[in-house]
């Protein structure tokens, strides 16, 4: 079973310029997150979708990011203007369900870094 | 979940040798579910036991272990036999009402 895929794995812009990141979940996994985890800390969930609906954005700067699920499978996460706090790594993470007892599957991360 | 505390920064071990890393957690809603996460240096968070709030039974999975302490709000991670392959940032997580919330780890260095 394929895993969950990012891309890419790195990106280096400048501040106030844009970037998205890609993220295909786990084939059949009704959710989908984004987390951003900056270093030295925990992932923080910036948006959560269930299918192509979303669940949660409450933590997501809805002023220069934005998410969307096309057709309730892939994901893209946008930076819009980008600042130099927003470096960090951003993790897509996919779960059978979003009830309590399902584990979330990680994908490997897109490190950022907004000079 | 609303907060999820890790106390221990860093933590070293000696190889085959047992530790524990300490997790507490803050939530109000009777049913949730706790989770433990490895992040080696690759950055991929790797899912390794959970705890439902209403499970009698601590979890196991071959040398892990979590020591639930529901009065206590407690979550503990247990590793025995420690490798050198267990050095990594681990992380407490809780869910609930399907939202997670992760603590900010705690980095396990296996001394050989």
């Amino acid at each position: 079973e394929a895993g969950v895929a990012q891309s890419p794995r790195y990106k280096i812009i400048e501040k106030r310029q844009s970037v998205a990141f890609w993220c295909n979940p786990i084939s059949g996994h009704a959710t989908l997150y984004w987390y951003q985890q900056i270093l030295g800390q925990g992932p923080k969930l910036l948006i959560q979708f269930q299918n192509n609906g979303v669940v949660d954005d409450s933590q997501l700067p809805k002023d220069r990011f934005s998410a969307e699920r096309l057709k309730g499978v892939d994901s893209t996460l946008k930076i819009q203007p980008a600042k130099l706090e927003d470096s960090a790594v951003y993790l897509c993470a996919s779960s059978l369900d979003p009830t309590d007892s399902y584990e979330q599957y990680f994908g490997p991360g897109t490190r950022l870094t907004v000079t | 979940a609303q907060k999820i505390t890790q106390t221990q920064p860093g933590m070293f071990v000696q190889e085959k040798e047992a530790v524990t890393l300490d997790c507490t957690y803050d939530t109000s809603d009777p049913s949730y579910g706790l989770f433990w996460y490895k992040q080696p240096s690759s950055g991929e968070m790797i899912f390794l036991i959970y705890q439902g709030s209403y499970d009698q039974q601590n979890a196991t999975e071959g040398r892990y272990s979590l020591n639930f302490q529901k009065a206590r709000k407690s979550a503990n991670l247990v590793i025995s036999a420690s490798q050198l392959g267990d050095s990594a940032m681990y992380f407490c997580a809780a869910r609930d009402a399907g939202k997670s919330t992760f603590g900010d780890g705690t980095t396990l260095t296996v001394k050989p």
